[in-house]
């Protein structure tokens, strides 16, 4: 089965630049999950899409990141202006989506892509 | 809202050594808990998971974790380590009554094991 793809892999622009990230889930995962994750730290979830529904989106800060899941599969991340604090690696990931399990189901990563603002 | 601590940042273990990493929650409500881990050049990938009964819950490589409710802790064990657990690792948590599926990350924790 194939994993989560994300693309590039790793970017390099200057601050004030826009940047977008692309994800593709797994096959049949209803869930996507952007995460942000700062050197040295764990994770922090960004936005979850449900199909092509945002779920929470409570953490994405909306003055300069948005994101889409068009068609309810593929997703873009996409960041303008970005500063210097955005440097870190995006995590996108995917799962079932089985909220009725009470969110049992695992979630999937792909590669990342590891953002550098200079 | 909830938060997870891991306080060991870094660990150096020899091979054969036993292993147990810390991982508290914040929490006080229902939880399910995760501990995930990342190979060096590899994505994150599942370990372990808990949502209820047993709280002594056993992963993959060997590895187990005990969810301590009074404690609000979910330590990771491993008792022989090998050079191939070379990773990092972190605990994560959530809220299965909650409308999203917002997993919260612990900082990790990097393990090196020496040959």
């Amino acid at each position: 089965e194939a994993g989560v793809a994300q693309s590039p892999r790793y970017k390099i622009i200057e601050k004030r630049q826009s940047v977008a990230f692309w994800c593709n889930p797994i096959s049949g995962h209803a869930t996507l999950y952007w995460y942000q994750q700062i050197l040295g730290q764990g994770p922090k979830l960004l936005i979850q899409f449900q199909n092509n529904g945002v779920v929470d989106d409570s953490q994405l800060p909306k003055d300069r990141f948005s994101a889409e899941r068009l068609k309810g599969v593929d997703s873009t991340l996409k960041i303008q202006p970005a500063k210097l604090e955005d440097s870190a690696v995006y995590l996108c990931a995917s799962s079932l989506g089985l909220q009725l399990s009470g969110w049992q189901d695992e979630q999937f990563f792909g590669p990342g892509t590891r953002l550098t603002v200079l | 809202a909830q938060s997870v601590s891991q306080h060991n940042h870094h660990v150096i273990l020899s091979e054969a050594a036993s292993l147990e990493l810390g991982c508290n929650y914040s929490y006080g409500g229902t939880v399910n808990l995760f501990w995930y881990v990342q190979y060096p050049g590899q994505h994150l990938q599942l370990l372990l998971k808990y949502f209820s009964g047993d709280p002594l819950v056993k992963g993959i490589k060997g590895f187990e974790a005990e969810f301590i409710k009074s404690k609000f802790s979910f330590n990771l064990r491993k008792p022989s380590v090998q050079w191939s657990d070379t990773a990092e690792y972190f605990c994560a948590v959530n809220n299965p009554d909650n409308a999203g599926n917002m997993l919260t990350f612990g900082g990790g924790t990097r393990l090196m094991v020496k040959p």
